[in-house]
């Protein structure tokens, strides 16, 4: 099975500061990579899917790059509303694992 | 309206069955793949199982292998997760989605409201 390990597991940051989330696969996944974002008590809402596509009505301030083992999230400008967990996951292979999510807390 | 919802969970004992379904409306259910995540109390998401829209090919997660069925009724646009053999680590709260728009990258663009099950003696 495909381990994903996601960097850090939580951080605290400001409105408005660029905030980067790291996601580590035990093996190449070329760019089968999802991003979500948690909200406590509710679903999970795809952000980012391909490694670098952005789903519709997400805003542009949230990216995703990189290819092979190592991705990046990154949020250019931290809002209010952006408060939350979010999780990587593979779809290269199944089990499509997730990695264990990296909550993001107001400082 | 695009929508999910989750039904069947509930509180059963250790050993015991559960199904849970989940009806699509708003989308051409037979066109896409659909998959079941999972999250304990306090954890994280945890990849279940998904089958593909015509329901000829089904995948999952080694925790549930050999206990768990997931199969589809296009028909009735439903999706079932069959629970066998429920051990106390199977509590969490179970949520369907849908893969509308990824195109073979199987995200999971459309989600249900989750629902419970809870086993316990």
């Amino acid at each position: 099975d495909i381990q994903m390990t996601q960097s850090p597991s939580s951080l605290s940051a400001s409105v408005g500061d660029r905030v980067t989330v790291t996601c580590r696969a035990s093996q190449s996944i070329s760019n089968y990579l999802n991003w979500y974002q948690q909200k406590p008590g509710k679903a999970p809402k795809l952000l980012i899917y391909a490694a670098s596509s952005l789903q519709s009505v997400v805003p542009s301030r949230f990216s995703g790059s990189g290819s092979g083992t190592d991705f990046t999230l990154t949020i250019s400008s931290l809002q209010p509303e952006d408060f939350a967990t979010y999780y990587c996951q593979q779809t290269y292979s199944s089990p499509r694992t997730f990695g264990q999510g990296t909550k993001v807390e107001i400082k | 309206e695009v929508q999910l919802l989750e039904s069947g969970g509930g509180l059963v004992q250790p050993g015991g069955s559960l199904r849970v379904s989940c009806a699509a409306s708003g989308f051409t259910f037979s066109s896409y793949a659909m998959t079941w995540v999972r999250q304990a109390p306090g954890k994280g998401l945890e990849w279940v199982s998904a089958i593909s829209g015509s329901g000829t090919a089904t995948y999952y997660a080694d925790s549930v292998k050999g206990r768990f069925t997931i199969s589809r009724d296009n028909s009735k646009n439903t999706l079932y997760l069959q629970m066998n053999s429920l051990r106390a680590e199977d509590t969490a709260v179970y949520y369907c989605g849908a893969d509308t728009v990824t195109v073979g990258y199987y995200g999971v663009d459309v989600w249900g409201q989750g629902t419970t099950v809870t086993v316990s003696s």
